[in-house]
């Protein structure tokens, strides 16, 4: 059991908008800690998708969005696209020091 | 361009013991802190362990406390992994990552930067 929850999975259409949370609590996300956010394509070792709540690496399309409120975090992907099917894992980090991770979010493109 | 290349997986009996390492390039190795995530077949992501590359001090999870410990050789620009007792749950891919910043903090506690992964399997 992840200490960020995450839904485990989220689909759309090519070019619709979805979106997935990552909730935490008042030791983690609620404590100002950042939120960040990397993507898996199958078979792939993770990529730094974004940092900070909602910093982009250079490379990463601005169809991806990064939000934080209170206790939670979301990342926003506009414009679905096929390459886009992958999980996502938030990450952040906590009061004792240590780095957590979200449960992760398969992305289907239907 | 930064790589990182671990090596050293492999299977093992239970309450055995192996090293990792991961080789790393493209960067200033001691300028920066380095960690370990391990992701079990079919599961998610779980940090392990990070070393700061300020003072090498370190922190573990506490799923690994006791029987694992993370180093640095900054000559060799290498990070090592030194399992101990392993457990069928130890079964995972480890990958090798870096830190932003020299010190794991607030601002910097991500990791821009991931090796391919080396595989570990603990079985009788």
């Amino acid at each position: 059991q992840s200490v960020l929850t995450q839904p485990p999975s989220v689909s759309g259409a090519p070019g619709q908008r979805v979106t997935i949370s990552c909730t935490g609590s008042n030791s983690n996300i609620g404590a100002g800690y950042d939120v960040h956010w990397y993507q898996q394509l199958p078979q792939r070792a993770p990529k730094l998708l974004m940092y900070g709540d909602n910093s982009r690496p250079s490379g990463v399309p601005d169809r991806f969005s990064g939000s934080k409120s209170g206790t939670s975090a979301s990342l926003a992907i506009t414009g679905l696209q096929a390459e886009d099917e992958a999980d996502y894992y938030c990450q952040s980090y906590d009061v004792t020091l240590n780095v957590l991770f979200g449960g992760g979010t398969k992305v289907t493109v239907l | 361009e930064v790589q990182l290349v671990e090596s050293g997986g492999g299977l093992v009996r239970p309450g055995q013991s192996l090293r990792l390492s991961c080789e790393a390039s493209g960067f200033t190795f001691g300028n920066f802190a380095m960690g370990w995530v391990r992701q079990a077949p079919g599961r998610g992501l779980e940090w392990v362990s990070s070393i700061s590359g300020y003072d090498g001090s370190t922190q573990y999870a506490d799923s690994v406390k006791g029987r694992i410990t993370v180093s640095s050789d900054i000559f060799k620009n290498t990070l090592y992994l030194q399992m101990t007792s392993l457990r069928a749950a130890d079964t995972a891919v480890y990958y090798c990552v870096k830190f932003p910043n020299y010190v794991v903090s607030r601002s910097f506690a991500y990791f821009d930067s991931w090796g391919q992964g080396t595989l570990v399997s603990v079985s009788s």
